[in-house]
């Protein structure tokens, strides 16, 4: 299995520009999970879905800030318009049902907001 | 106050030293534990889980103290190899985690 796939690995964009980060998870696996990373917080849930349908989003941290999963094997986190306080690591992981399991993370991408 | 809080160190310390991180959690619902470990500029993957009765895995032992909130990790006979960030995850629903701002260990030959 490739694992979990992100794309891009990094975006370097200007503020006010919108940003769309996509994920493929692990085949077979019924929950997927968008994490943001930085120094002064760690790495923070942003939202989760399961069986493509979002469970949380309470990490979301304002309107600017949305996912999408439109079938099992995709999920998109869009930013819109971008601020340079959302430069961070985005990762996104999946993982099994009836865990708790361990979660699979992506490479990430790094995102700087000029 | 955070979920999960853990000393964010760094660690230093000689090749063939035993080090311990601890991590303490506010929640006193929560349901699993783990350790995960980040290289740098890598993503976080899994190290152990976290059983209440303790558990080891060669040279990595996790314990659990559920009256206090807290969960440890101890690493023998420490290799270069070691060097890492340890995130503490504490999960409240069954798939649903929170994550340390993680310790940094630092193993110098």
């Amino acid at each position: 299995d490739a694992g979990v796939i992100q794309s891009p690995r990094h975006e370097v964009t200007e503020m006010g520009q919108e940003v769309t980060l996509r994920c493929k998870p692990i085949s077979g696996h019924d929950y997927l999970f968008w994490y943001r990373q930085t120094m002064m917080r760690g790495l923070e849930l942003l939202i989760y879905f399961n069986n493509n349908v979002p469970i949380d989003d309470s990490g979301m941290p304002e309107d600017r800030f949305s996912a999408k999963m439109p079938n099992a094997s995709f999920s998109t986190l869009k930013i819109q318009p971008s601020e340079p306080r959302d430069s961070a690591v985005y990762f996104c992981a999946s993982s099994l049902a009836g865990g708790p399991y361990e979660q699979f993370f992506g490479p990430g991408t790094r995102l700087t907001v000029l | 106050r955070k979920e999960v809080e853990q000393d964010p160190g760094p660690f230093n310390v000689p090749e063939g030293a035993t080090v311990a991180f601890n991590c303490t959690y506010s929640n006193s619902a929560s349901q699993s534990f783990f350790w995960y470990r980040q290289d740098c500029r890598k993503e976080p993957k899994l190290l152990m889980s976290v059983y209440s009765s303790g558990n080891e895995d060669g040279r990595f032992t996790a314990q659990l103290n559920r009256a206090s909130q807290y969960i440890s990790l101890l690493i023998r006979d420490s290799k270069l190899s070691d060097s890492a960030t340890y995130l503490c995850v504490v999960g409240y629903r069954s798939n649903q985690f929170y994550f340390g701002t993680g310790t940094s260990l630092t193993v110098i030959p």
